[in-house]
């Protein structure tokens, strides 16, 4: 069972080059999530998605974008890499059954944009 | 104000003893949950505890409880008999709203150091 699985691993990008981290689940879980963690910080939400073609806004979501056509894969496209968007992206999935909240982690993106 | 106070940047506790890491949290809304993450120097993520604002019982988890005081707003995080395993950075996060509606808050975190 992979869980998790994102990729790339790590990745540096010009200011204003474009890119697409991937981040795939096998659990069949209808909640995913993408966050940034920059240094010395918690993580923030970036996108979160409650099921295939819905998707929401969280607290960071600006040059960003998401999409979720199927269950499984949840990517987050970077427009116009920009300074600031240096950080560690973790993708995250959950169960959809009332009560259980566990959460499920990717390994991370680590992204440097220059 | 801050959604979520962790006030022990970092802590210390020797191996086997037990040790409480603070979360306090501020929210008007009704329907929270609370949440508890490892973060081992390796860089993942991982998800440890979790107690939403209408369970009556405090969540445990193996070693890990999480002590719900609703009217003081606080939602530490206990481990029982520490081990070296556990030396990571703990963070605190909250879910405010019902679940679906995902505004998530985290804290900056604590990094527990277990000594031999």
């Amino acid at each position: 069972n992979a869980g998790v699985t994102q990729t790339p691993k790590f990745r540096i990008l010009k200011i204003g080059q474009s890119m697409t981290l991937q981040c795939a689940q096998d659990m069949n879980h209808n909640y995913m999530y993408w966050y940034r963690q920059d240094p010395g910080m918690g993580l923030k939400l970036i996108y979160y998605s409650v099921g295939a073609g819905i998707t929401d806004k969280g607290e960071v979501p600006n040059g960003y974008n998401v999409s979720r056509s199927t269950t499984e894969d949840f990517p987050l496209r970077l427009e116009l890499a920009a300074p600031s968007q240096t950080s560690v992206y973790f993708c995250a999935s959950s169960p959809t059954s009332g009560g259980d909240e566990t959460q499920y982690f990717g390994p991370g993106t680590r992204l440097l944009v220059l | 104000a801050q959604k979520i106070t962790q006030t022990q940047p970092g802590m210390f506790v020797q191996e086997k003893e037990a040790v409480t890491l603070d979360c306090t949290y501020d929210t008007s809304d009704p329907s929270y949950g609370l949440f508890w993450y490892k973060q081992p120097s390796s860089g993942e993520m991982i998800f440890l505890i979790y107690q939403g604002s209408y369970d009556q019982q405090n969540a445990t988890e193996g070693r890990y409880s999480l002590n719900f005081q609703k009217a003081r707003k606080s939602a530490n995080l206990v481990i029982s008999a520490s081990q070296l395993g556990d030396s990571a950075m703990y963070f605190c996060a909250m879910r405010e709203g019902p679940r679906g509606y995902q505004k998530v808050t985290f804290g900056t975190g604590t990094k527990l150091q277990v000594i031999p």
